[in-house]
C-alpha cells in the first residue's frame, strides 16, 4: 500500500473549516483514499473516503486532486469535539478480505475556542 | 454505521499471567478482523490479521505464539496475550468491516492492558 504524508500537527478556530491535507504521491490506480479519527484513548472512527471523485458525507468532505497525489479533508465549521489525530491511509478496495489499514503518524487536530 | 465491541475495555494482570481480549461485530457478520496496538502518543501497528475458520496472518515481528488469535465464529475474534509482561502493556484495537460491504472497515474501543 502507497504511503501517506500530513502534517503533524494544525490549529483551527471554533466554527471555522478545518483543512487537512494528504500527499500520497505513489498511490495505485485501484488504491482508496480513507480517512479516519482518533480522539484520546478510544478507537478510530471512520470519516469518510474515495478513489477519485470528490466525496462528501454528513462528516466531511474529501477533495481528491485529479492526479490523484495528495487530498484535503475538510471538516467544514469545526468543533471542539472535533479535537483529535486525522489519519490519511490509503488501501487497495474491494471488500475486507485483504485490504489492511496501515497507519502513518497522522495530523493532530486543536480546535481552539 | 456498523457496531463492533471489545471486552474488556480495562484490564489489569499480574506478570506472567494469560489475557484474552474479545472483539465482536454486533450488527454485521465479518470473515477477516484486524487487530492492532497503540502505545501512548504512538500510531497505531497492525498485529494480524485474523481470518474465520483459519489461522491467523501475522505482521513481520509480531509472535504468533505469544499473541494467540482465534475467530471461531463470523462475529467473534479473541486475541490471547499470553505469559504477560509489563512490555506488553499497551492500547489494543481491533477492527472488522461487513463481508458484503465494499471498503469500509470500523474499530472496537479499545482495550487498554497493564500489566504489572
Amino acid at each position: 500500500d502507497a504511503k501517506t504524508t500530513q502534517p503533524p500537527s494544525m490549529d483551527c478556530a471554533e466554527g471555522r473549516a478545518a483543512n487537512l491535507p494528504c500527499n500520497h504521491s505513489t498511490i495505485s490506480g485501484n488504491e482508496y483514499v480513507y480517512w479516519y479519527r482518533q480522539i484520546h484513548s478510544q478507537g478510530p472512527q471512520y470519516i469518510i473516503h474515495g478513489l477519485k471523485n470528490n466525496e462528501t458525507n454528513e462528516m466531511a468532505s474529501l477533495i481528491i486532486t485529479e492526479d490523484r497525489k495528495s487530498s484535503t479533508l475538510i471538516l467544514p465549521h469545526a468543533t471542539l469535539r472535533d479535537t483529535a489525530v486525522y489519519y490519511c491511509i490509503v488501501r487497495v478496495g474491494g471488500g475486507n478480505q485483504g485490504g489492511k489499514l496501515i497507519f502513518g503518524q497522522g495530523t493532530e487536530l486543536s480546535v481552539k475556542p | 454505521g456498523a457496531v463492533v465491541s471489545q471486552h474488556p475495555s480495562r484490564v489489569i494482570c499480574k506478570s506472567g499471567t494469560s489475557v484474552k481480549i474479545e472483539c465482536r461485530s454486533l450488527d454485521f457478520q465479518a470473515t477477516t478482523m484486524f487487530w492492532y496496538r497503540q502505545f501512548p502518543k504512538k500510531s497505531l501497528m497492525l498485529m494480524a490479521t485474523s481470518n474465520e475458520g483459519s489461522k491467523a496472518t501475522y505482521e513481520q515481528g509480531v509472535e504468533k505464539d505469544k499473541f494467540l488469535i482465534n475467530h471461531a465464529s463470523l462475529t467473534l475474534s479473541t486475541l490471547t496475550v499470553t505469559s504477560a509482561h509489563p512490555e506488553d502493556s499497551s492500547f489494543y484495537i481491533c477492527s472488522a468491516g461487513p463481508a458484503q460491504s465494499t471498503d469500509t472497515q470500523y474499530f472496537g474501543p479499545g482495550t487498554r492492558l497493564t500489566v504489572l
